[in-house]
């Protein structure tokens, strides 16, 4: 399984919105309804962001949303602060008993 | 609350042999399937493969396959990582993940630190 491509870094100033891709195949993104995002801090555990592509899990802040379009699924970021400054990792279903892949992450930079 | 706690960093020569765990608690052990996560240094997330608790079915990806064994205890709702043999290359930090229905991450341990070295 292949990993799901991300651009390496993105930034944006304060206040601004930015979007992050995260680009994968007929068999997994644009397969299923099924993809996650975590953010990273520096040496913290990874947190579930968005889950089903645009669901968020309860005390995650609604300036962070997802959507899909095709094979690629987004995640953009609203209202930027500088707590959003993170790796951002995405990951696909890929089918019943299948491991579904990350992306290779993207550090956001808040400028 | 759903919890996992891992079991603490380790220090390792090459050729050892070391397995690490993840105690659940907060929901039924059984209803979901557990697994783990590698991180190397300076690097992204690897799914390395997952156990259902309910009848030890395990699932690897293929580059973990035959590199690492994944199982679990029901009975003290545990999930464990073992390798037989280690090398340098195995040095990373190893997350306990729980996913929900369609084997995505839901819920993190707080990460084991391996080091292997000589």
């Amino acid at each position: 399984q292949s990993a799901l491509t991300q651009p390496r870094s993105v930034s944006g100033s304060p206040g601004q919105s930015v979007t992050i891709s995260c680009t994968g195949t007929s068999s997994d993104v644009g397969g299923y309804n099924y993809v996650s995002w975590y953010q990273q801090h520096p040496g913290k555990v990874p947190k579930l962001m968005i889950y089903d592509v645009t669901k968020r899990p309860s005390g995650v802040p609604d300036r962070f949303s997802g959507s899909k379009s095709g094979n690629t699924a987004s995640l953009t970021i609203s209202g930027l602060q500088a707590e959003d400054e993170a790796d951002y990792y995405c990951c696909s279903y890929a089918g019943a008993y299948t491991l579904g892949p990350f992306g290779g992450g993207t550090k956001l930079t808040v400028l | 609350e759903v919890q996992l706690v891992q079991s603490g960093a380790a220090l390792k020569q090459p050729g050892e042999s070391l397995t690490i765990s993840c105690k659940a608690s907060g929901y039924t052990f059984t209803r979901y399937w557990i697994g783990w996560v590698r991180q190397m240094p300076g690097k992204g997330l690897e799914w390395m493969g997952v156990t259902n608790p309910s009848d030890s079915d395990t699932r690897y990806s293929p580059s973990f396959q035959g590199q690492v064994s994944i199982s679990a205890d029901r009975s003290i709702s545990t999930a464990y990582l073992h390798w037989s043999s280690l090398k340098a290359s195995d040095t990373a930090m190893y997350y306990c993940a729980r996913p929900g229905d369609q084997w995505l991450p839901y819920y993190w341990g707080q990460g084991s630190l391996i080091t292997v070295s000589s």
